[in-house]
Protein backbone atom coordinates (compact mmCIF):
# COMPACT_ATOMS: atom_id res chain seq x y z
CA UNK A 1 0.00 0.00 0.00
CA UNK A 2 1.09 3.70 -0.60
CA UNK A 3 2.37 5.48 2.03
CA UNK A 4 3.47 9.39 2.46
CA UNK A 5 5.42 10.48 5.56
CA UNK A 6 5.91 13.75 6.91
CA UNK A 7 8.21 13.92 9.79
CA UNK A 8 7.83 17.44 10.75
CA UNK A 9 4.62 18.31 12.15
CA UNK A 10 5.82 22.30 12.51
CA UNK A 11 8.22 25.12 11.20
CA UNK A 12 8.56 28.48 11.89
CA UNK A 13 10.80 30.99 10.10
CA UNK A 14 10.95 34.54 9.00
CA UNK A 15 9.51 36.62 6.35
CA UNK A 16 12.30 36.34 3.56
CA UNK A 17 14.26 33.78 4.54
CA UNK A 18 14.58 30.20 2.68
CA UNK A 19 12.63 26.57 4.14
CA UNK A 20 12.40 23.11 2.91
CA UNK A 21 9.78 20.61 4.23
CA UNK A 22 10.50 17.37 3.99
CA UNK A 23 8.65 14.02 2.49
CA UNK A 24 8.87 10.85 1.98
CA UNK A 25 7.04 8.22 0.74
CA UNK A 26 6.38 4.54 -0.34
CA UNK A 27 4.73 2.96 -3.65
CA UNK A 28 5.51 -0.40 -5.67
CA UNK A 29 3.84 1.58 -9.20
CA UNK A 30 6.23 2.64 -11.24
CA UNK A 31 4.14 5.32 -12.85
CA UNK A 32 3.20 7.71 -10.07
CA UNK A 33 3.11 11.45 -9.48
CA UNK A 34 3.76 13.82 -6.84
CA UNK A 35 2.11 16.60 -5.75
CA UNK A 36 2.45 19.41 -2.63
CA UNK A 37 -0.79 20.67 -1.53
CA UNK A 38 -1.00 24.11 0.53
CA UNK A 39 -4.17 24.81 3.11
CA UNK A 40 -4.22 28.52 4.30
CA UNK A 41 -6.64 28.60 7.70
CA UNK A 42 -9.74 29.37 5.06
CA UNK A 43 -9.34 25.93 4.80
CA UNK A 44 -9.29 26.06 0.50
CA UNK A 45 -6.46 23.52 -0.44
CA UNK A 46 -4.68 24.75 -3.39
CA UNK A 47 -2.20 22.96 -5.27
CA UNK A 48 1.55 24.39 -4.85
CA UNK A 49 3.73 22.21 -7.29
CA UNK A 50 3.27 18.70 -8.88
CA UNK A 51 6.09 16.47 -9.87
CA UNK A 52 6.02 13.16 -12.89
CA UNK A 53 7.63 10.26 -11.48
CA UNK A 54 9.28 9.58 -14.63
CA UNK A 55 10.31 13.25 -14.97
CA UNK A 56 14.04 13.75 -13.65
CA UNK A 57 13.97 17.04 -13.68
CA UNK A 58 12.50 18.77 -10.52
CA UNK A 59 9.87 20.65 -10.99
CA UNK A 60 9.83 24.83 -10.38
CA UNK A 61 7.07 26.83 -9.68
CA UNK A 62 7.95 30.47 -9.26
CA UNK A 63 9.39 30.77 -5.25
CA UNK A 64 8.86 26.76 -5.08
CA UNK A 65 10.89 23.94 -5.79
CA UNK A 66 11.38 19.98 -5.08
CA UNK A 67 13.99 18.16 -4.52
CA UNK A 68 12.97 14.57 -6.51
CA UNK A 69 15.16 12.02 -5.04
CA UNK A 70 13.46 8.83 -6.75
CA UNK A 71 15.52 5.98 -5.35
CA UNK A 72 15.67 7.77 -1.83
CA UNK A 73 11.76 8.12 -2.04
CA UNK A 74 11.69 11.44 -0.97
CA UNK A 75 10.12 14.93 -2.13
CA UNK A 76 10.77 17.96 -0.13
CA UNK A 77 9.71 21.01 -0.98
CA UNK A 78 11.40 24.70 -0.64
CA UNK A 79 10.10 27.92 -0.63
CA UNK A 80 12.53 30.69 -1.44
CA UNK A 81 11.66 33.97 -0.27
CA UNK A 82 8.94 33.20 2.27
CA UNK A 83 6.20 35.51 2.34
CA UNK A 84 3.38 36.28 5.36
CA UNK A 85 0.73 34.37 2.72
CA UNK A 86 2.54 31.59 3.01
CA UNK A 87 1.78 30.69 6.40
CA UNK A 88 -0.32 27.06 6.03
CA UNK A 89 -0.43 23.74 6.55
CA UNK A 90 1.52 21.84 3.75
CA UNK A 91 0.82 18.45 2.52
CA UNK A 92 2.37 16.04 0.51
CA UNK A 93 0.43 14.15 -1.39
CA UNK A 94 0.66 10.51 -4.05
CA UNK A 95 -1.03 9.29 -6.67
CA UNK A 96 -0.61 6.10 -8.65
CA UNK A 97 -1.27 3.69 -11.43
CA UNK A 98 -4.62 5.20 -13.64
CA UNK A 99 -6.14 6.41 -9.95
CA UNK A 100 -6.79 9.88 -9.39
CA UNK A 101 -6.82 8.79 -5.44
CA UNK A 102 -4.18 11.14 -3.36
CA UNK A 103 -2.87 9.38 -0.52
CA UNK A 104 -1.95 12.49 1.92
CA UNK A 105 0.76 12.95 4.36
CA UNK A 106 -0.15 14.19 7.72
CA UNK A 107 0.90 17.34 6.82
CA UNK A 108 3.27 20.12 8.24
CA UNK A 109 1.97 23.34 9.48
CA UNK A 110 4.30 26.41 8.24
CA UNK A 111 4.32 29.55 10.22
CA UNK A 112 6.19 32.65 8.47
CA UNK A 113 6.72 35.65 10.85
CA UNK A 114 6.80 39.08 9.95
CA UNK B 1 -14.84 30.31 -14.74
CA UNK B 2 -16.37 29.16 -11.58
CA UNK B 3 -14.58 27.21 -9.19
CA UNK B 4 -15.45 24.19 -7.13
CA UNK B 5 -18.76 24.70 -4.94
CA UNK B 6 -19.43 22.76 -2.35
CA UNK B 7 -23.04 23.05 -0.37
CA UNK B 8 -23.85 23.49 2.44
CA UNK B 9 -20.67 25.26 3.69
CA UNK B 10 -21.84 23.75 7.61
CA UNK B 11 -24.27 21.50 8.86
CA UNK B 12 -24.86 20.47 12.51
CA UNK B 13 -27.12 16.90 12.88
CA UNK B 14 -27.44 14.70 15.53
CA UNK B 15 -26.71 11.31 16.03
CA UNK B 16 -28.49 8.71 13.97
CA UNK B 17 -29.28 11.37 11.76
CA UNK B 18 -28.64 11.24 7.77
CA UNK B 19 -26.57 14.01 5.86
CA UNK B 20 -26.49 14.59 1.81
CA UNK B 21 -23.70 16.88 1.02
CA UNK B 22 -23.22 18.55 -3.01
CA UNK B 23 -20.59 19.12 -5.12
CA UNK B 24 -20.69 21.14 -8.26
CA UNK B 25 -17.38 20.63 -10.19
CA UNK B 26 -15.36 23.22 -12.23
CA UNK B 27 -17.61 23.52 -15.56
CA UNK B 28 -16.34 20.92 -18.23
CA UNK B 29 -14.82 18.99 -15.51
CA UNK B 30 -15.90 15.20 -15.46
CA UNK B 31 -14.30 13.50 -12.34
CA UNK B 32 -14.88 14.84 -8.72
CA UNK B 33 -13.22 12.84 -6.01
CA UNK B 34 -14.11 13.52 -2.08
CA UNK B 35 -11.85 13.49 0.69
CA UNK B 36 -12.68 13.14 5.10
CA UNK B 37 -10.54 15.62 6.78
CA UNK B 38 -10.55 15.04 10.56
CA UNK B 39 -7.52 16.00 13.26
CA UNK B 40 -6.75 12.69 14.22
CA UNK B 41 -6.91 10.90 10.78
CA UNK B 42 -5.89 13.43 8.16
CA UNK B 43 -7.00 13.66 4.91
CA UNK B 44 -8.85 10.38 3.84
CA UNK B 45 -9.88 9.39 0.30
CA UNK B 46 -13.78 8.60 0.09
CA UNK B 47 -14.77 8.10 -3.64
CA UNK B 48 -13.64 9.13 -6.83
CA UNK B 49 -16.50 9.42 -9.66
CA UNK B 50 -15.55 9.91 -13.32
CA UNK B 51 -18.77 9.93 -15.97
CA UNK B 52 -21.42 8.80 -13.31
CA UNK B 53 -19.11 5.80 -12.65
CA UNK B 54 -17.40 5.22 -9.55
CA UNK B 55 -13.89 3.91 -10.26
CA UNK B 56 -12.46 4.27 -6.62
CA UNK B 57 -13.61 3.61 -3.06
CA UNK B 58 -11.78 4.23 0.43
CA UNK B 59 -11.89 1.86 3.03
CA UNK B 60 -15.29 3.50 5.04
CA UNK B 61 -18.07 1.78 5.77
CA UNK B 62 -21.48 1.39 4.01
CA UNK B 63 -23.07 4.05 5.70
CA UNK B 64 -21.13 6.25 3.38
CA UNK B 65 -22.35 6.22 -0.23
CA UNK B 66 -22.25 8.72 -3.16
CA UNK B 67 -23.41 9.24 -6.53
CA UNK B 68 -22.44 11.28 -9.76
CA UNK B 69 -25.20 12.85 -11.92
CA UNK B 70 -24.97 13.27 -16.19
CA UNK B 71 -24.02 16.97 -15.37
CA UNK B 72 -21.29 15.88 -13.51
CA UNK B 73 -22.60 16.93 -9.79
CA UNK B 74 -21.96 14.85 -7.31
CA UNK B 75 -23.62 13.90 -3.75
CA UNK B 76 -22.48 12.05 -1.05
CA UNK B 77 -24.57 10.71 1.44
CA UNK B 78 -24.00 9.44 5.67
CA UNK B 79 -26.79 7.42 7.08
CA UNK B 80 -26.83 6.58 10.43
CA UNK B 81 -24.55 9.62 11.76
CA UNK B 82 -22.06 9.26 14.45
CA UNK B 83 -19.74 11.10 16.67
CA UNK B 84 -16.82 10.27 14.69
CA UNK B 85 -18.12 11.34 11.08
CA UNK B 86 -17.87 15.19 12.49
CA UNK B 87 -15.52 16.60 10.28
CA UNK B 88 -14.27 18.92 6.99
CA UNK B 89 -15.64 16.91 3.76
CA UNK B 90 -13.51 18.09 0.55
CA UNK B 91 -14.63 17.38 -2.90
CA UNK B 92 -12.43 17.97 -5.54
CA UNK B 93 -12.64 18.00 -9.39
CA UNK B 94 -10.56 16.97 -12.51
CA UNK B 95 -10.71 17.90 -16.55
CA UNK B 96 -10.78 13.66 -16.98
CA UNK B 97 -10.00 11.95 -14.03
CA UNK B 98 -6.50 9.42 -13.92
CA UNK B 99 -3.17 9.79 -12.06
CA UNK B 100 -1.41 13.14 -12.39
CA UNK B 101 -4.37 15.41 -13.43
CA UNK B 102 -4.00 18.58 -11.56
CA UNK B 103 -7.50 18.65 -8.69
CA UNK B 104 -9.27 21.87 -7.97
CA UNK B 105 -10.59 21.51 -4.40
CA UNK B 106 -13.82 23.28 -2.96
CA UNK B 107 -14.16 25.27 0.34
CA UNK B 108 -15.57 21.90 2.19
CA UNK B 109 -18.41 21.40 4.23
CA UNK B 110 -17.85 21.22 7.72
CA UNK B 111 -20.13 18.56 9.42
CA UNK B 112 -20.59 18.82 13.06
CA UNK B 113 -22.58 15.64 14.57
CA UNK B 114 -24.26 15.92 17.94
Amino acid sequence: AQTVTQSQPEMSVQEAETVTLSCTYDTSESNYYLFWYKQPPSRQMILVIRQEAYKQQNATENRFSVNFQKAAKSFSLKISDSQLGDTAMYFCALTEGGSEKLVFGKGMKLTVNP
Amino acid sequence: KAGVTQTPRYLIKTRGQQVTLSCSPISGHRSVSWYQQTPGQGLQFLFEYFSETQRNKGNFPGRFSGRQFSNSRSEMNVSTLELGDSALYLCASSLSGGAGHEQFFGPGTRLTVL
